[in-house]
């Protein structure tokens, strides 16, 4: 089955400490996407790649940091840096460039919590 | 910059309708239509492109009206499984990145 996978789930972490999210699409796609999703609030745009070795940041970008390597995986790190990090992450992919887009295909989230 | 979607919550019976507005400050290539349940990922519901072409599930029905850098979501007779938060996600032009709204939270009752 193709689709999208987010590990793990759920995530605890000291103040201080670096974490990485995992993301891993067999779904071919080009484009890839992390969110952030505060509780009650939309969905934040932290950091997009469209292609292999390339990424642009997001509207949220400070304190995270992104890798595209492989076309399959996109990890998100979240760093000592961000000052609020406690907060559910998504991770989404598409077809990715062309005149005519697709839908986007969401993970299951990792919720991060930061004590 | 994120586009703004109204109202912010809404609540209905059963067999009611409402409409989600959507809108932006740029000139749009398309407007998607997502929904969320509490604590899963959002699911696509449609996409709306300049030029008209549309794509999404039979049962939704949307406009985009280009001008005005505008969309909405329109939701007739409600069923209970219509609850949840409703999502515009929207690319500035082709390949962009989606940039989504804060969202709309629609609760039906019996």
């Amino acid at each position: 089955d193709g689709g999208i996978t987010q590990s793990p789930k759920y995530l605890f972490r000291k103040e201080g400490q670096n974490v990485t999210l995992s993301c891993e699409q067999n779904l071919n796609h080009d484009a890839m996407y992390w969110y952030r999703q505060d509780p009650g609030q939309g969905l934040r745009l932290i950091y997009y790649s469209q292609i292999v070795n390339d990424f642009q940041k997001g509207d949220i970008a400070e304190g995270y940091s992104v890798s595209r390597e492989k076309k399959e995986s996109f990890p998100l790190t979240v760093t000592s840096a961000q000052k609020n990090p406690t907060a559910f992450y998504l991770c989404a992919s598409s077809i990715g460039t062309g005149t005519v887009n697709t839908e986007a295909f969401f993970g299951q989230g990792t919720r991060l919590t930061v004590v | 910059q994120q586009p703004v979607q109204s109202p912010q919550a809404v609540i209905l019976r059963e067999g009611e309708d409402a409409v989600i507005n959507c809108s932006s400050s740029k000139a749009l290539y398309s407007v998607h239509w997502y929904r969320q349940k509490h604590g899963e990922a959002p699911i696509f519901l449609m996409i709306l492109l300049k030029g008209g072409e549309q794509k999404g599930h039979d049962k939704t029905s949307a406009s985009f009206n280009e001008k005005k850098q505008q969309s909405s979501l329109y939701l007739t007779a409600s069923q209970l499984s219509y609850s949840g938060t409703y999502f515009c996600g929207t690319e500035s032009r082709a390949g962009n990145m989606l940039t989504f709204g804060g969202g709309t939270r629609l609760m039906v009752k019996p």
